[in-house]
């Protein structure tokens, strides 16, 4: 039980294009979603929080025009790279919460995205 | 406030011997602890968590982590390193009243010689 499913798992796109990423809770319900970046050889920095039915809450020095982030329901998250510029190329990571578990949010494999 | 520091950017072992990745923590509540393992380009898996209760932690392909609340730390130990567990390690630290999010470490890379 409690798999993340993140797709696509490498994206390579032009600048100043969009590219959305899909985080799903294939075998629970999420109520919240959490969006992390992690550079090369980095540690991961959480971008934003994000509740199902509401407005995510992004962490300080993130651009939420830029980061647009949908939680429409209780199994799905995306986040889509407005504009993307190579300076935007990282890994990004999700991780899901299921209800009623306060301990532990469950991660995604993750997703490559290089914009060229 | 959360922080998590992971003393040792890189450490290498030789196979068959004793792995210590050292973790000390801050956190005005009650702290919830992890260790993650990433490999290259893949997300990341829990090899242990502590929450409440036993201190000492037993986690997946034979590491474990003991809780000292004196000491602040939450090192990871494994008797004895196998090749494949050069990887990256995070510790990382939450909390009841945090949902899910983590606080992570800067990592360490541990090698293993033959």
């Amino acid at each position: 039980g409690a798999v993340v499913s993140q797709h696509p798992s490498r994206v390579i796109c032009k600048s100043g294009t969009s590219v959305k990423i899909e985080c799903r809770s294939l075998d629970f319900q999420a109520t919240t979603m959490f969006w992390y970046r992690q550079f090369p050889k980095q540690s991961l920095m959480l971008m934003a929080t994000s509740n199902e039915g509401s407005k995510a809450t992004y962490e300080q020095g993130v651009e939420k025009d830029k980061f647009l982030i949908n939680h429409a329901s209780l199994t799905l998250s995306t986040l889509t790279v407005t504009s993307a510029h190579p300076e935007d190329s990282s890994f990004y990571i999700c991780s899901a919460r299921a209800i009623r578990e306060n301990t532990e949010a469950f991660f995604g494999q993750g997703t490559r995205l290089t914009v060229v | 406030a959360q922080s998590v520091t992971q003393l040792g950017s890189h450490v290498s072992v030789s196979e068959g011997a004793l792995v210590l990745l050292r973790c000390n923590y801050s956190s005005s509540v009650p702290p919830y602890l992890f260790w993650y393992v990433q490999y290259p380009n893949q997300g990341l898996q829990l090899l242990l968590k502590y929450t409440t209760g036993a201190t000492l932690v037993k986690g997946i392909n034979g590491f474990e982590a003991e809780f000292k609340k004196s000491e602040t730390s939450f090192h990871l130990t494994k008797p004895s390193a196998h090749m494949s567990d050069a990887a990256e390690y995070f510790c990382a630290v939450s909390s009841y009243n945090q949902g899910g999010k983590l606080i992570f470490g800067q990592g360490t890379e541990l090698s293993v010689k033959p």
